[in-house]
């Protein structure tokens, strides 16, 4: 079955750059999602299609997807991003894969 | 406004049988599937299965199959979960959401979550 791997842990002083990457095998010929969750509540979707932000998510916000990695770039992270991240791909039409999730802390 | 409300939280016993809901509004309830999203205490997100209302098209994750059945009752725009056997391994958050088209698009609107505890 597909997997797609998270570092556990990102850690980043306000105001700076955060990179988290998603690792899988040829992921880059994939879309992949990201979705941020804070403590208690729903997933929200801050990227899709690779890059795509929807309405209403910051710009401080990005990703790219190439190869076996895609990375979710937060620009001028600030307390409230704080929590924890995962990407998502499909396997087929069928199997919705989740990475294992990435706590971000600031 | 697109909302995805689901049903209470749940405490069974093991052996039981469960039915969970997501009842949609919003939008055309027939034109985006459906996922079921269980998270297990402390952990990830994980993909039960999938429906697409207009068809019921049912699609499961392996690690389900034969755990669960995914249905929809479209003159209610509703979308259910259901156990036959409930193990205490079941005992999760279960959340809906919402995605227009398979391998393209993500899951761009999520229920309030079903807490499901299972136990003697």
């Amino acid at each position: 079955s597909y997997e797609l791997t998270q570092p556990p842990s990102v850690s980043v002083s306000p105001g700076q750059t955060a990179t988290i990457t998603c690792s899988g095998d040829k992921l880059g010929d994939k879309y992949t999602s990201w979705y941020y969750q804070k403590s208690g509540q729903s997933p929200v979707v801050v990227i899709f299609q690779d890059s795509e932000r929807p309405s209403g998510i910051p710009e401080r916000f990005s990703g790219s997807n190439s190869g076996n990695t895609a990375t979710l770039t937060i620009s001028g992270t600030q307390a409230l991003d704080e929590g924890e991240y995962y990407c998502q791909a499909w396997d087929g039409d069928t199997d919705v894969v989740f990475g294992g999730g990435t706590k971000l802390t600031v | 406004e697109v909302q995805l409300v689901q049903s209470g939280a749940e405490v069974r016993n093991p052996g039981e049988s469960l039915r969970i809901s997501c009842k949609a509004s919003g939008y055309t309830f027939t034109n985006y599937w459906i996922a079921w999203v269980r998270q297990l205490p402390g952990k990830g997100l994980e993909c039960v299965g999938i429906i697409y209302p207009l068809d019921s098209d049912t699609r499961y994750s392996q690690s389900f199959l034969g755990q669960v059945s995914i249905s929809v009752d479209k003159s209610a725009n509703t979308a259910y979960l259901q156990w036959t056997n409930l193990k205490a391994s079941d005992s999760a958050m279960y959340y809906c959401a919402r995605f227009r088209q398979t391998e393209i698009h993500p899951f761009e609107n999520w229920g309030q979550g079903t807490l499901v505890t299972v136990s003697s």
